[in-house]
C-alpha cells in the first residue's frame, strides 16, 4: 500500500472549517484513500473514504486532487469534540488488504 | 448491538507471566484484527483472522498467539510477557468486503508489564 504524509499537528477555532491535508504521491489506481480518527484513549473510528471523486457524508467531506496524489479532509464546522488524531490511510481493496496507521495529524479545536 | 467488546480494560503483568486478552463482536463480521499502539504512535497490526479457524500474522506477531474458534471471539494470548509488550491493545472487526470494509474498534486494553 502507498505511504501517506501528514503534518504533525494543526489547530482551528470552534465553528470554523478544519482542513486536514494528506499527501499520497505513490498511490496506485486501485487504492482508496481512507480517513479514521482516534479521540483520546479510544479506538479509531472510520470517517470517510474515496477513490477519485469527492465524497461527503454526515461527518466530513473528502476532496481528492485530480492526479490523486493528495487529498484534504474537511470538517465543515469543527467542535471541541473533534479534537483527535486523524489518520489518512491508502489501501487497496484486494483480498487481505489491511489498514496501515501512521502517526496521523493531531487536530486541536480551540474554543 | 454492543459492537466490539474487550476485557480486561487494564492489566498489570510481571515479566514472564502470561495472559489472554479477550475480544468479542456481535456484528457477525468475518474479519477480526488485533492491533497494538505504543505511546505517540499509530496502530500496528499483530494478527488478523478472515474467518473461524483461519488466522494470519500481521506486522508485529512475535510474542503473541491467537485463535479463532467462533465467528464472535478472537482472543490474543501473551506468553512470557516482556516490558516491550507494554502497550494499548485494540481489537477490531469488519465484514471483509468493500470498500469501505469499515473496521469497528473496541475500547482497548491497557497493558503494563513490569
Amino acid at each position: 500500500d502507498a505511504k501517506t504524509t501528514q503534518p504533525t499537528s494543526m489547530d482551528c477555532a470552534e465553528g470554523r472549517a478544519a482542513n486536514l491535508p494528506c499527501n499520497h504521491s505513490t498511490i496506485s489506481g486501485n487504492e482508496y484513500v481512507y480517513w479514521y480518527r482516534q479521540i483520546h484513549s479510544q479506538g479509531p473510528q472510520y470517517i470517510i473514504h474515496g477513490l477519485k471523486n469527492n465524497e461527503t457524508n454526515e461527518m466530513a467531506s473528502l476532496i481528492i486532487t485530480e492526479d490523486r496524489k493528495s487529498s484534504t479532509l474537511i470538517l465543515p464546522h469543527a467542535t471541541l469534540r473533534d479534537t483527535a488524531v486523524y489518520y489518512c490511510i491508502v489501501r487497496h481493496t484486494g483480498a487481505n488488504s489491511k489498514l496501515t496507521f501512521g502517526k496521523g495529524i493531531t487536530l486541536s479545536v480551540r474554543p | 448491538n454492543a459492537g466490539v467488546t474487550q476485557t480486561p480494560k487494564f492489566r498489570i503483568l510481571k515479566i514472564g507471566q502470561s495472559m489472554t486478552l479477550q475480544c468479542t463482536q456481535d456484528m457477525n463480521h468475518n474479519y477480526m484484527y488485533w492491533y497494538r499502539q505504543d505511546p505517540g504512535m499509530g496502530l500496528k497490526l499483530i494478527y488478523y483472522s478472515v474467518g473461524a479457524g483461519i488466522t494470519d500474522k500481521g506486522e508485529v506477531p512475535n510474542g503473541y498467539n491467537v485463535s479463532r474458534s467462533t465467528t464472535e471471539d478472537f482472543p490474543l494470548r501473551l506468553e512470557l510477557a516482556a516490558p516491550s509488550q507494554t502497550s494499548v491493545y485494540f481489537c477490531a472487526s469488519s465484514y471483509g468486503t468493500g470498500p469501505p470494509d469499515e473496521q469497528f474498534f473496541g475500547p482497548g486494553t491497557r497493558l503494563t508489564v513490569l
